[in-house]
C-alpha cells in the first residue's frame, strides 16, 4: 500500500514564476493537507481540502492556491513566486471521520528554491 | 488557536529514558494532544496522541496531566534513531505545528 506520494521532490524557478506541486493520498484517505516548511522550523499550516474544497486555511496570501480532484489526490499552486517562497513544501493526508483523532501521513515533500 | 510550548533542545543517553515536555495552557475540552516526530530530511511520523487518560502505545508513552493543561512524551529507551525533532501540536479542526523539541541522543 503506497503512502502519500508527492511530485517533484526537488524544483528550481525563478522569481515571478509560477509552481505546481502534486500529491496522492494514502489508500482511503480524503482529506489532504498542505503544509510549508522553511529551513530550521516547524511545517506551517497553508490548507485543507475535503470534497474537493477548501475547508480550513492558514494564514498564507492568495497567491497559494489548491485543488483536490475526485480522486482525493491534491495540487498546491503557488504564483508570482517570490524569493521566501523557497521551503519544503509537505502534504498530509488522512480520513476527515477521524479529523481529531486520525493520524496525518505526510509526504516526504517538494522542496522548492526560488531564485 | 490554542498554542503549545516546548524546549527548543534536549538531550539524552542512548538507552536511558527520555520525558519531553509541553505545556499548552489554552487548550480547549474538545482539542486532542499529538505528537509527531520528524527525522532529517523526512516527512513528519505520527508517535502517539490523547484527549485526557494517558496513552501507550510501541513508540512511546503520553502522560496527560488532570487539568490537561500539560503533557509529557516518554520514550522509554531512547535509541540512536530516536534522534529527532518532536512536535507537541493540539488538534482541533485542523493541525498547527509549533517550533517542536529538537532531541539529540547520545552513545
Amino acid at each position: 500500500d503506497a503512502g502519500v506520494t508527492q511530485s517533484p521532490t526537488h524544483l528550481i524557478k525563478t522569481r515571478g514564476q509560477q509552481v505546481t506541486l502534486r500529491c496522492s493520498p494514502k489508500s482511503g484517505h480524503d482529506t489532504v493537507s498542505w503544509y510549508q516548511q522553511a529551513l530550521g522550523q516547524g511545517p506551517q499550516f497553508i490548507f485543507q481540502y475535503y470534497e474537493e474544497e477548501e475547508r480550513q486555511r492558514g494564514n498564507f496570501p492568495d497567491r497559494f492556491s489548491g485543488h483536490q480532484f475526485p480522486n482525493y489526490s491534491s495540487e498546491l499552486n503557488v504564483n508570482a513566486l517570490w524569493l521566501g517562497d523557497s521551503a519544503l513544501y509537505l502534504c498530509a493526508s488522512s480520513k476527515l471521520a477521524g479529523l481529531n483523532t486520525g493520524e496525518l501521513f505526510f509526504g516526504e515533500g517538494s522542496r522548492l528554491t526560488v531564485l | 488557536d490554542a498554542k503549545t510550548t516546548q524546549p527548543n533542545s534536549m538531550e539524552s543517553n542512548e538507552e536511558e529514558p527520555v520525558h519531553l515536555p509541553c505545556n499548552h495552557s489554552t487548550i480547549s475540552g474538545t482539542d486532542y494532544i499529538h505528537w509527531y516526530r520528524q527525522l532529517p530530511s523526512q516527512g513528519p511520523e505520527y508517535v502517539i496522541h490523547g484527549l485526557t487518560s494517558n496513552v501507550n502505545n510501541r513508540m512511546a508513552s503520553l502522560a496527560i496531566a488532570e487539568d490537561r493543561k500539560s503533557s509529557t512524551l516518554i520514550l522509554h529507551r531512547a535509541t540512536l534513531r530516536d534522534a529527532a525533532v518532536y512536535y507537541c501540536i493540539l488538534r482541533g479542526n485542523d493541525m498547527r505545528f509549533g517550533a517542536g523539541t529538537r532531541l539529540t541522543v547520545k552513545p
